[in-house]
């Protein structure tokens, strides 16, 4: 049962244009949500979190939007640019807990000249 | 320069044979995870320690084992037992940065059992 969906495998965007990455989560128990970037054949790098107590967080062309009552919540990049080609996996946690965070599947964002 | 190191980057076993992974950090962080990642299936956590000494099995420890003898160091040993090892493998420590608690990953050992 996957408790975080990235229901979108592939993404298409214009360089310039806006990139609008989704996850949705099942487990009304997490509160601290989490996104990483990550290159083939290399580790994931982080990239901006949210915690349950916010609904938007804002770190230069990054966005996280958190939708509680959806168990939704989006990755906004603006303006999109090329070095953003990545994937994208959106991670959730029960801050407090032992163990690790449960990952999305990813979305691969491929941004077009 | 802090970080988490695994080696080696690509890693090549005869089916059958059992091979450990290495990951060393010197972030300071308690807590080391391995993940598993396949095409299509994202992040998957094998195994977790929030101490030295002690380690807990993730959604798919089997055919897995660690130890946690140091604070520094998490081997990953894949043994014949795993079904399907060919993987690429990710270390990653969990601690505070830039002011959020985070999980940091290292470079990944990519895994061929030939």
């Amino acid at each position: 049962d996957q408790q975080v969906k990235q229901n979108s495998p592939s993404l298409s965007v214009q360089e310039g244009r806006i990139s609008i990455l989704n996850c949705d989560y099942t487990n009304s128990m997490f509160d601290y949500f989490l996104w990483y970037k990550k290159y083939p054949a290399e580790g994931p790098t982080f990239l901006i979190s949210i915690s349950s107590i916010k609904d938007k967080n804002e770190d230069g062309r990054f966005t996280v939007f958190l939708n509680k009552s959806a168990k939704h919540l989006s990755l906004h990049i603006v303006p999109s640019q090329p070095g953003d080609s990545a994937v994208y996996f959106c991670a959730a946690q029960i801050r407090g807990g032992a163990d690790g965070l449960t990952f999305g599947k990813g979305t691969h964002l491929i941004i077009q000249p | 320069d802090g970080g988490i190191t695994q080696s080696p980057k690509y890693l090549f076993r005869k089916e059958g044979q059992n091979v450990t992974l290495s990951c060393e950090q010197n972030l300071n962080h308690d807590a080391m995870y391995w993940y598993r990642q396949d095409p299509g299936q994202g992040l998957r956590l094998i195994y977790y320690s929030q101490i030295v000494n002690d380690f807990q099995k993730g959604d798919i420890a089997e055919g897995y084992s660690v130890s946690r003898e140091k604070k520094e160091s998490f081997p990953l040993t894949v043994t014949s037992a795993q079904k399907n090892p060919t993987a690429f493998y990710l270390c990653a420590t969990y601690g505070q940065g830039n002011g959020t608690d985070t999980q940091y990953f290292g470079p990944g050992t990519r895994l061929t059992v030939l």
